[in-house]
């Protein structure tokens, strides 16, 4: 079973605009990842969010976590062109990913 | 500083034939290990994951097989390819239940 479900699929902006995707699990966890890809490439690891904490700032990335509707979002500011890529989510106790949300930023 | 290595990294193979796909770390000890599949445009599906040397979980029954015969190797094998076997293989490693870290990937192509 997957853990991580990553919505909407697919999202177009225009540069300079916020993205916001979102990502639900379903059982208890001690963590949650956020990961983006390339077209082609491996993952990177963006951020990583702990149960106890509920909001997270790295650079124009903003993660937030609400444990009751086990559910996070990733929020990029200013997007870029260069933000083009699939990003993904996977929780710690179950390093299994879902479709990932396609995020194209028209320039 | 840690390192994955992965290869080959694009490879076309006939229907019915063997592979072998090998993933090395470097600058870690007894990592968690993982193979992902990737179709095109799909989102990734976990197919091994090895928490030590000849320590296998498989999550998918298939054709393919997973082997760690050393701490920092990780092999994903087939006897007889598929063409449903192709696809964009990616291994990765984790310090325990820390983040991943992803090799550049492995493009399969079956004929």
């Amino acid at each position: 079973s997957q853990q991580g479900e990553e919505d909407p699929q697919a999202l177009s902006i225009q540069e300079g605009e916020n993205a916001t995707m979102n990502c639900s699990y379903k059982t208890s966890i001690n963590n949650l990842q956020w990961y983006r890809q390339n077209s082609g490439r491996g993952l990177v690891h963006l951020i990583l969010i702990r149960s106890n904490e509920r909001e997270k700032h790295s650079g124009r990335l903003r993660v937030t976590l609400d444990t009751s509707k086990k559910s996070s979002s990733l929020l990029i500011t200013a997007s870029r062109a260069a933000d083009t890529a699939s990003y993904f989510c996977a929780t710690n106790n179950d390093m299994r990913f879902g479709a990932g949300t396609r995020l194209t930023v028209k320039p | 500083s840690q390192t994955i290595h992965q290869w080959p990294a694009t490879l076309v193979q006939p229907v019915g034939s063997p592979l072998s796909l090998e993933c090395t770390v470097e600058g870690t000890s007894n990592p968690n290990l993982y193979w992902y599949r990737q179709a095109a445009g799909r989102g990734l599906q976990l197919l091994f994951y090895s928490v030590g040397i000849g320590q296998i979980s498989s999550e998918v029954p298939q054709n393919l097989s997973a082997s760690r015969p050393q701490d920092r190797q990780f092999i994903l094998s087939s006897k007889k390819l598929l063409l449903s076997d192709s696809g964009f293989y990616l291994c990765a490693w984790s310090a325990g239940a820390g983040e991943l870290f992803f090799g550049e990937g492995s493009r399969l192509t079956v004929l």
